[in-house]
């Protein structure tokens, strides 16, 4: 089944250590996404990719880096976590073109102690 | 730049009763609107979507929205809500460009009790 997966749903990490969030997709859609969500807010688009060795900014300042080397594989990475981290972090992808929208994962809900 | 605002942060309401979710969205240019939907410790799931063509459009799990061009609003809306809809409704918007992302709003509580 075609679908979308995030690692791990849940993690609690201490300050200062490098963490890295793991998002992988079936359907072959070139372009994936990060988002940031808190409660009460708006996601926020922190990175976003239109494909292979392609990385872009989002509307949100995000101390993390992404890469894209694979299609289908879309980590987010942060080198030093602070407690200001702590958040939900939502990945998608898309197709090719407007008329589907986005499919999201299930989320990884960062705790930074 | 396109921006979203969900105009209640909150919305309750008994079992079988109608409700509608407010949306409306700010762009210079037009553009494509999404309703998504999150369960508890979930993604979010697409609800509907109005590309073009007919204003009203029909989602899953019986709700509908209504495109006015006029009023620059997309809400959304059930004629009769189950206890099983409760859940956070995000409406978003994405300029009618090959390189637009998503914009979303804050999202609406939607309370359903018996």
């Amino acid at each position: 089944e075609a679908d979308i997966y995030q690692t791990p749903r849940y993690l609690v990490i201490g300050t200062g250590k490098k963490i890295t969030l793991e998002c992988s997709q079936t359907m072959g859609h070139d372009k994936m996404y990060w988002y940031q969500q808190d409660p009460g807010m708006e996601l926020h688009l922190i990175h976003y990719s239109y494909g292979v060795n392609s990385t872009e900014k989002g509307d949100l300042s995000s101390e993390s880096t992404v890469s894209r080397i694979r299609t289908e594989h879309f980590p987010l990475t942060l080198e030093s976590a602070r407690p200001s981290h702590t958040s939900q972090y939502l990945c998608a992808s898309s197709e090719e073109g407007w008329s589907y929208g986005y499919t999201f994962g299930s989320g990884t809900r960062l705790t930074v102690v | 730049a396109q921006s979203v605002t969900q105009l209640d942060s909150q919305v309750p309401v008994f079992e079988e009763a109608p409700v509608e979710l407010r949306c409306n969205y700010s762009s210079s240019v037009s553009v494509y609107l999404f309703w998504y939907v999150q369960y508890p410790n979930q993604g979010l799931q697409l609800l509907l979507k109005y590309l073009s063509g007919s204003t009203l459009v029909k989602g899953i799990n019986g709700f509908e929205a209504e495109f006015n061009k006029s009023q620059t609003s997309f809400h959304l809306r059930k004629p009769s809500v189950h206890i099983s809809d409760t859940a956070e409704y995000f409406c978003a918007v994405s300029e009618e460009t090959g390189y637009s992302t998503l914009t979303f709003g804050k999202g609406t509580m939607l309370l359903v009790s018996p």
